[in-house]
Order: structure tokens, then sequence, then C-alpha cells
């Protein structure tokens, strides 16, 4: 059983078009992350969320907390193929032990 | 822009063998994480370090596994005795202050042959 699920697992759609992808569990989480990982690479921190409801924009990207702190969304506006790659939510269970999400794989094409 | 450095960036090593996987953490950070990746899987939790000691750890950091921070700046993870299981890319981490953002580093792919 994943503690932490995303959806969809993989997502392809042309440049320009918009997107939603969703991180989503059972848990309440103090804090969650999303990154993004290309491949043979480190997970690189998009964004911390900590508040519920919490809203934070990155660009073209908009992240929201949901507000019992156990879901995420990121809304990525207006595609580019500098979009592709993996994106990743982790969770802040307790202390320092934090849980990621399996990924969901985006690929934009031109 | 200060990063978190790891080496090597590969290591191929016989099972039963003895690797040690070294970080060097972002200077002022007081948080460190190792995590791994088997390929195509999702990152995992190992440890994290805090204070010079393990302040969590996961059910897979057994006793095969150790950390240590022997001096200043450097971070890292043993693994003894190593198993074909083992295979996968180490990633360490470093957070400041907050302990919620983590920086990581490039990783190290370990192949047990």
């Amino acid at each position: 059983t994943q503690l932490l699920e995303q959806s969809p697992q993989f997502l392809s759609i042309q440049e320009g078009e918009n997107l939603t992808v969703y991180c989503n569990s059972s848990s309440v989480f103090s804090s969650l992350q999303w990154y993004r990982q290309e491949p043979g690479e480190g997970p690189v921190l998009l964004v911390t969320v900590v508040t519920g409801g919490e809203v934070k924009k990155l660009k073209r990207l908009t992240f929201q907390f949901g507000d019992a702190r156990k879901d995420s969304s990121l809304h990525i506006t207006a595609a580019q193929p500098g979009d592709t790659g993996l994106y990743l939510c982790a969770g802040n269970l307790y202390g320092q032990n934090f849980v990621f999400g399996p990924g969901t794989r985006l690929s934009v094409l031109p | 822009e200060p990063e978190v450095t790891q080496t090597p960036s590969h290591q191929v090593t016989q099972m039963g063998q003895e690797v040690i996987l070294r970080c060097v953490p972002i200077s002022n950070h007081l948080y460190f994480y190792w995590y791994r990746q088997i390929l195509g899987q999702k990152v995992e939790f190992l440890v994290s370090f805090y204070n010079n000691e393990i302040s969590e750890k996961s059910e897979i950091f057994d006793d095969q596994f150790s950390v240590e921070r022997p001096d200043g700046s450097n971070f890292t993870l043993k693994i003894r005795s190593t198993k074909l299981e083992d295979s996968a890319m180490y990633f360490c981490a470093s957070s400041g202050q907050g302990a919620y953002e983590q920086y990581f580093g490039p990783g190290t792919r370990l192949t047990v042959t």
C-alpha cells in the first residue's frame, strides 16, 4: 500500500496545454514538498507547503496544499517542453521522516 | 549557489564487500539524510541525522547500514556486506533550520555484482 499516491502516473500533452497532477494520502502531513527529477539525477526541490489550504506560485506552476493537509496538487499553465520530467511529491510525517510518492512522469511535446 | 555533492558518482562492488558513500552537505545545514531509489521505483527514506546522531530511520536501515559525520563537512553512508538488492541510486540530502526543505545531491549509483 502506497502511503502517498500520485496521479496520473504518466501524462503526455502538447506544448501550450494546461495540466494538473495530484498527490493524495490518507495521512496528515506536517509539510509537503514537490520535486522534479531528471533521469539519473537527484530530485530538485520546487516548493514546500506547510499550511492547510496554502497556495504557492512559481512562475507557471501553482501548488496547493489541501485543507486537511492530506493532499496536494500541482497545476502547470501553458506547459513547455522544458517542463518534461518526473514530478514527485514528498510528505513529512513526523520528525525528519519523509515519504515520497511514486511520481507523475510528464512529457510535453513541441 | 551552494549544493550537495556526492562521491563517487558510480560505484561497482562485489557482493559481500563493504562500500562507503560520501556526501558533502550544504555548509550551514543542520539536518542530513540518505535516500535510495531502486531503478524504476520511488525514492525511499533511509535515515536522517541531526546533532551528530540518527534522528529517524526506516525499516530499510538495518544493521547492515551505518552513517557517520566524521568531520565538519562530510556525511557518509556505510553498507556492510553488500547484497545484490542493494543496487540502487543513493541520494544524500540536507536541510537547514526549518528541516522542511531538502536539497538533494546528484546521487551515487551503486551496482552490486
